[in-house]
């Protein structure tokens, strides 16, 4: 297993379009997250999964987002009806039920709205 | 919002010095976490500080963790041109990370 994987690495939309980005974690850790992140500002929790359950959503999750886990393997991220302020890196992740030993983070997928 | 505060924003240093980077909060954490980040990837987990008073050395990084476990430094020694990236700190209750807005750390050769 060589870590967490995000597809794609990149993508430019127009305003409005919808877009889905797909995850990939480590295969033998339950729980996944996906974070968001601005220029000059650290990453923002927007939801977790622990197996197929997502048990938290964030404020920042409007609901044009939607994320799924089916059968707690991979996630995809969806965020229909772009808007500019959509533009982002987005950052998934994922750890082990252990969360002391830190997460693993993908490389994420560069959202640029048009 | 930010929760953690990190200091200083920017750190340009030459090659050899030594340099540290804070990362202070209103809040107790039960740990923290230090990662790097390099442009256009993920962050990377450098360390986890548990307990209070904690201080952990990795080769030439040390972390400290504050007594009252809201506050920690992270000190590089002799910097290298590769230890160049967004340092960013990141305090944790159970599963959830809050971060801080990082210091962006560049070594000149």
């Amino acid at each position: 297993d060589t870590g967490v994987s995000q597809d794609p690495r990149h993508k430019i939309t127009k305003r409005g379009q919808n877009v889905t980005f797909r995850c990939d974690p480590i295969s033998e850790h339950n729980r996944l997250y996906w974070y968001r992140q601005t220029l000059g500002q650290g990453p923002e929790f927007l939801t977790y999964f622990q197996n197929e359950a997502q048990l938290e959503k964030s404020r920042l999750l409007s609901d044009r987002f939607s994320a799924e886990r089916p059968k707690g393997s991979f996630s995809t991220l969806e965020i229909q009806r772009t808007e500019q302020g959509d533009s982002a890196m987005y950052l998934c992740a994922s750890s082990l039920e252990r969360w002391t030993y830190g997460y693993t983070f993908g490389s994420g997928t560069r959202l640029t709205v048009v | 919002t930010q929760l953690l505060e990190q200091s200083p924003q920017f750190l340009s240093i030459q090659e050899g010095e030594n340099l540290t980077v804070y990362c202070n909060s209103s809040s107790v954490f039960s740990s923290l976490q230090w990662y790097r980040q390099e442009p256009g990837e993920g962050p990377v987990l450098l360390v986890t500080v548990v307990t209070g008073g904690e201080v952990k050395k990795l080769k030439r990084l040390t972390f400290q963790f504050g007594d009252a476990r809201k506050d920690s430094s992270l000190h590089i020694t002799a910097a290298q041109t590769g230890d160049t990236g967004l340092y960013l700190c990141a305090g944790s209750d159970d599963y959830k990370l809050s971060f801080g807005a990082g210091t962006t750390v560049t070594v000149r050769a």
